[in-house]
């Protein structure tokens, strides 16, 4: 079956544009996530969106930083004004409706490369 | 400040031996743990995972134990095969006290197995 699909795979841009990626996650999984993973570091949380809930945005490190998740499916995570710390990869995941008495496995995307020039 | 520490970058062993992957943590609110594992080019994988309830948990080759005292985890790969080599992610979440399921991640261990 199809996984969590992510584009574009790379994404070359110049300081100050903006940039779109997107995700597609498992058909039927309520919760998606992004993180990030700058060189050298761990993923890092971004957001989180679980069905019509108000998303977790707790780890967006600044306002230029936005996400949105369209019909409870495909998400968008916009950045503005790209700066060179922005290069990363972006890492979509996706799971079963969260729980509070149990973990649904989140299955990751292959990433989308980010740099900043 | 790290949450999640993976302090060893990376590991080499013999085909055949054993694999310990080790992993500490500072927030006493992270109850449940992760490992995953992750190959170039690709997105990482869940490997296994241990509530805070308890302090061992196997499947197959791998085992993860968790000393909660210590706030340390280590994952044990045995025997270890070429397959095995990849970036190996500790991941820990405030699951059940915050009901957040949200992944804090260390910086990861590239483990190499020699054939």
């Amino acid at each position: 079956g199809a996984g969590v699909s992510q584009s574009p795979s790379n994404k070359v841009t110049e300081k100050g544009k903006d940039v779109e990626l997107r995700c597609d996650p498992i058909s039927g999984h309520t919760a998606l996530y992004w993180y990030r993973q700058s060189l050298g570091q761990g993923l890092e949380f971004l957001i989180y969106f679980q069905g019509n809930s108000a998303p977790d945005k707790s780890g967006l490190p600044s306002d230029r930083f936005s996400a949105e998740r369209t019909g409870g499916s495909v998400s968008t995570l916009t950045i503005q004004r790209t700066q060179q710390e922005d290069s990363a990869v972006y890492l979509c995941a996706s799971s079963l409706r969260v729980t509070g008495n149990s973990y649904n496995e989140q299955f990751f995307g292959p990433g989308t490369r980010l740099t900043v020039l | 400040d790290q949450q999640v520490k993976q302090n060893s970058p990376s590991l080499s062993v013999q085909e055949g031996r054993i694999s310990i992957l080790n992993c500490d943590y500072t927030n006493s609110m992270f109850d449940y743990f992760l490992w995953y594992k992750k190959y170039p080019a690709e997105g990482p994988t869940f490997l296994i995972s241990i509530s805070s309830i308890k302090d061992k948990n196997e499947d197959g080759r791998f085992t993860v134990f968790l000393n909660k005292s210590a706030k340390h985890l280590s994952l044990h790969i045995v025997p270890s095969q070429p397959g095995d080599s990849a970036v190996y992610f500790c991941a820990a979440s405030a699951l059940y006290t915050g009901a957040n399921s949200k992944l804090t991640f260390g910086k990861g261990i590239t483990l190499s197995v020699r054939p």
